[in-house]
């Protein structure tokens, strides 16, 4: 089942903060968050493991609530590069099949300045 | 330098017509998937490969074919059975972390019109 992403949307003035939240109906392992730029590919951001971890790349940040099934990724002082569509992905494992992630629909981020 | 690459990056076919996307990686990463894009939404998985001559169905498998004889190399056949093809479509690769879960990266997509 997909997860759920909010906000769909959101603008910011340069040097703003935002937070995006992913949640989901289904325990997770892990919690993979990407961004994408229009007409590019998804680019890797960051991957969550169960357990209440927190990462940073810059001024971007990431929470994994294990209990409440949810992750959100903190984008502090956005920059205009910061811009683009942010999905989450959450990992689930077949047996004897592998794993795969399920994206979240997006969503849109836009700084302005 | 390693990556994932996806050729062309624009194609265009009449409908009724099968059509192949090809997917190379050079990151010698054992898992290979394609996922489909539409306008203003999430990815769906079509189809995924965890080694060479095995692949599983993802969410949106029909209409789809893959085959998987190289670890490089993922390609995927849109047939005629695809009932709304038009799409961009992601390959992507994955390797197993020290963490023990996998990170995955993307091709650049191939843009699918048809008409």
């Amino acid at each position: 089942q997909q997860p759920v992403q909010s906000p769909q949307a959101v603008i910011l003035r340069e040097g703003e903060d935002a937070v995006i939240n992913c949640s989901s109906s289904k325990a997770l392992y892990s919690v993979h968050w990407y961004r994408q730029k229009h007409g590019e590919a998804p680019v890797f951001l960051m991957i969550l493991l169960k357990g209440g971890e927190q990462k940073g790349h810059d001024k971007i940040s990431a929470s994994f609530n294990e209990k409440k099934q949810q992750s959100s990724l903190y984008l502090t002082a956005s920059q205009l590069s910061y811009s683009g569509t942010y999905f989450c992905g959450t990992e689930r494992r077949v047996h004897n099949a592998g794993n795969m992630l399920t994206f979240g629909g997006g969503t849109r981020l836009m700084v302005k300045p | 330098d390693g990556g994932i690459t996806q050729s062309p990056k624009y194609l265009f076919r009449k409908e009724g017509q099968n059509v192949t996307l090809s997917c190379e990686q050079n990151l010698n990463h054992d898992a290979m998937y394609w996922y489909r894009q539409d306008p203003g939404q999430g990815l769906r998985l079509i189809y995924y490969s965890q080694i060479v001559n095995d692949f599983q169905k993802g969410d949106i498998a029909e209409g789809y074919s893959v085959s998987r004889e190289k670890k490089e190399s993922f390609p995927l056949t849109v047939t005629s059975a695809q009932k709304n093809p038009t799409a961009f479509y992601l390959c992507a690769s994955s390797i197993l972390t020290g963490t023990g879960t996998y990170e995955q990266y993307f091709g650049p997509g191939t843009r699918l019109t048809v008409t």
